[in-house]
């Protein structure tokens, strides 16, 4: 089975402009979670997507929103990048099962200069 | 305010020594428990969970215990080989069994260096 994929792996952005990164789910897998990952202040949760829907989402501004597809595919959109916003972007998903284990991809490096 | 701690930021062990990493968290919500390893420029890797229904869980050379009185909870890595080398986070998270994944709350990691 194809592990959870991401993409661009590396992006490179200026203040003031916004990116969309994109996830692909483990196949069969409907759930998929975002998560931002800096040296400050380690993972922390953006949201979860289940079914096209926003079920759980974190402490983050309204700058950084999300969708899911009906194939379970989910992008985030950040909006207004800030220098601040360099981390690395973490997608994972997990089956609908009421398993919590969570399968990462590889993450979106995303500076922002 | 974390949640979840890993008052360890690095160990070193020897190969074919125990591993030890230890998890403290402060919610009382908290009710399913995952360890995941972590190479640089990779996502973290899921290794092993426990319920808190349960107090260990063995897979492999992998044991997780949970205390939850303690609130605290260790992975034990025996033996201890060099490729074990990684970091190490701790997350916890509650409502298992809705069907879906709840949000994962992380620690801040442990460096695991197995040294030769």
């Amino acid at each position: 089975k194809a592990g959870v994929t991401q993409t661009p792996r590396y992006l490179i952005k200026t203040r003031g402009q916004q990116v969309t990164l994109s996830c692909s789910p483990i196949s069969g897998h409907r759930s998929v979670s975002w998560y931002q990952q800096t040296p400050g202040q380690g993972l922390q949760f953006l949201f979860e997507y289940f079914s096209e829907t926003q079920r759980n989402k974190g402490n983050f501004p309204g700058r950084f929103s999300g969708r899911q597809f009906s194939n379970s595919r989910s992008e985030m959109n950040v909006s207004t990048l800030e220098l601040g916003d360099s981390a690395l972007y973490l997608c994972a998903s997990s089956s609908r099962v009421g398993r919590n284990e969570q399968y990462f991809g590889p993450g979106t490096r995303l500076t922002v200069t | 305010d974390q949640q979840v701690k890993q008052n360890s930021p690095s160990l070193s062990v020897q190969e074919g020594r125990i591993s030890i990493l230890n998890c403290d968290y402060t919610n009382s919500m908290f009710d399913y428990f995952l360890w995941y390893k972590k190479y640089p420029a990779e996502g973290p890797t899921f290794l092993i969970s426990i319920s808190s229904i349960k107090d260990k869980n063995e897979d492999g050379r992998f044991t997780v215990f949970l205390n939850k009185s303690a609130k605290h909870l260790s992975l034990h890595i025996v033996p201890s080989q060099p490729g074990d080398s990684a970091v190490y986070f701790c997350a916890a998270t509650s409502a298992v069994g809705t069907g879906t994944a709840s949000k994962l709350t992380f620690g801040t990691g442990t460096r695991l260096q197995v040294t030769l």
